[in-house]
């Protein structure tokens, strides 16, 4: 089965600072996607970012890019000029290729990051 | 808007008491399923649908029923709740067709607390 660990469940950073999230994971399949979604207080889950593995290049969205390396089983998620509005829960998530699950398209999810942007 | 909507949003009842939470997409996917998010669990998938009349186990089933008799809605079940089913609940849907590998489209939740 497939695992994603996310081993900081917390971290802060000062407002226009860099940030890094990790997450590994732990699969035997060569297909398949990864996500980050973005749960701040209001509850919403909103998706900040996706990978396709067989993929090379870093998905990048505005100030939000990922270090995807496939070989390490890694998908880092960088946060530049970080923002007030970016605090909130993160969560690195993980789906296999449909095919390879007989269709289920589960995601399986870390337990998340609690990131706060302080002032 | 295209959006998932669940409702309730908040919902306090008592031990056995059968509920209903529901969940309606306006984006015409096929694929919809449930999730429950615990402290330190992160999500876990409850039950999911293919399509209108299918239906299969997540990870999390038991205590659960689902049912999807049309496309747009896939309410959840607790025909008799109990205290560990006390949770945060997400309804999500994807276009399964459109592309391999499309993301979860969430609702916004519904906070429920069984005593």
């Amino acid at each position: 089965a497939q695992t994603v660990t996310q081993s900081q469940p917390e971290m802060s950073v000062q407002e226009a600072e860099t940030v890094t999230l990790s997450c590994t994971y732990d699969t035997s399949e060569s297909n398949y996607y990864l996500f980050w979604y973005k749960q701040p207080p209001s509850r919403q889950m909103i998706l900040v970012i996706r990978q396709e593995a067989y993929k090379q290049q870093n998905a990048t969205e505005n100030r939000f890019s990922v270090n995807f390396q496939k070989a390490a089983k890694s998908f880092s998620l960088k946060i530049s000029d970080s923002q007030l509005g970016d605090t909130a829960m993160y969560f690195c998530a993980f789906m296999k290729h449909a095919l390879a699950q007989g269709g289920s398209e589960k995601l399986v999810f870390g337990k998340g990051t609690k990131l706060t942007v302080n002032p | 808007e295209a959006q998932v909507t669940q409702n309730p949003r908040y919902l306090i009842t008592v031990t056995g008491k059968k509920l209903t939470v529901t969940c309606s997409q306006n984006m015409n996917h096929e694929y919809m399923s449930w999730y429950r998010q615990d402290p330190g669990l992160g999500l876990r998938q409850i039950y999911y649908s293919m399509n209108v009349e299918v239906t299969d186990k997540g990870d999390v089933p038991e205590g659960y029923k689902v049912s999807r008799k049309e496309k747009r809605n896939f309410p959840l079940i607790l025909e008799s709740p109990s205290p560990n089913q006390t949770s945060l609940y997400f309804c999500a849907s994807k276009d399964s067709a459109l592309w391999v590998g499309s993301p979860l489209h969430f609702g916004n939740g519904t906070r429920l607390t069984v005593t």
